[in-house]
């Protein structure tokens, strides 16, 4: 079952926050992020295992709420380089999908 | 490492062709991931691996596609014969499950244009 994220998209001016959220409707062993700009192929950003765990990476950050069976992508003070198509991926044993995509647009 | 090699980057063919599209994952990665993207479906995953044997071939549309894995260092995904809504950008990614770690490292994808 296809992940579903949230907002489809979104524009932000630099500096701004944003949050992108990943849903699952089948228990997950673990989340991960990617982004993907356009004409090139999706890039790891960070990978959450079950255990609520929350990690972060410069102003890029992730949470995990396995009982949701959701996760969240933090964006803070974003610069134009963030801009492109954020992916979540999950693992459910054997099973593996990634999310409808949330293209995020920064403009200065 | 070089990271995941796909080739061809372009393919242009006629409806009715054969296409094969070709991977090298990482080396000492035993999963290997085959993906479509279009504009309308999004990322799609068609079929993976582990240790060289497929697992979940779900995805795989219909019997025109196959998709082969004959050693640790190649794999195939073959259309035959290709139609034009086979046009799409395909990806080969792969991936070391050991651990906690089951990152997937996308190659650089082929896109297949069939007229």
């Amino acid at each position: 079952q296809q992940p579903v994220q949230s907002p489809q998209a979104v524009i932000l001016r630099e500096g701004e926050d944003a949050v992108i959220n990943c849903s699952s409707s089948k228990a997950l062993y673990s989340v991960h992020w990617y982004r993907q700009k356009h004409g090139e192929a999706p890039v790891f950003l960070m990978i959450l295992l079950k255990g609520g765990e929350q990690k972060g990476h410069e102003k890029i950050s992730a949470s995990f709420n396995e009982k949701k069976q959701q996760s969240s992508l933090y964006l803070t003070a974003s610069q134009l380089s963030y801009s492109g198509t954020y992916f979540c991926g999950t693992r459910t044993g054997n099973q593996f999908y990634f999310g409808t995509g949330t293209s995020l647009t920064v403009i200065p | 490492d070089a990271g995941v090699i796909q080739s061809p980057r372009h393919e242009v063919t006629e409806m009715g062709q054969e296409v094969t599209l070709r991977c090298k994952p990482i080396s000492g990665h035993d999963y290997l991931f085959w993906y479509r993207q279009t504009m309308m479906r999004g990322l799609e995953l068609l079929i993976y691996f582990n240790n060289n044997v497929p697992i979940d071939d779900s995805g795989m549309p219909e019997d025109r596609f196959s998709a082969k894995m004959p050693n640790a260092s190649f794999s195939t995904l073959k259309i035959q014969p290709s139609e034009p809504r086979d046009s799409a950008v395909y990806f080969c990614a792969s991936s070391f499950i050991g651990g906690h770690s089951d990152t997937q490292y996308f190659g650089p994808g082929t896109r297949l244009t069939v007229l």
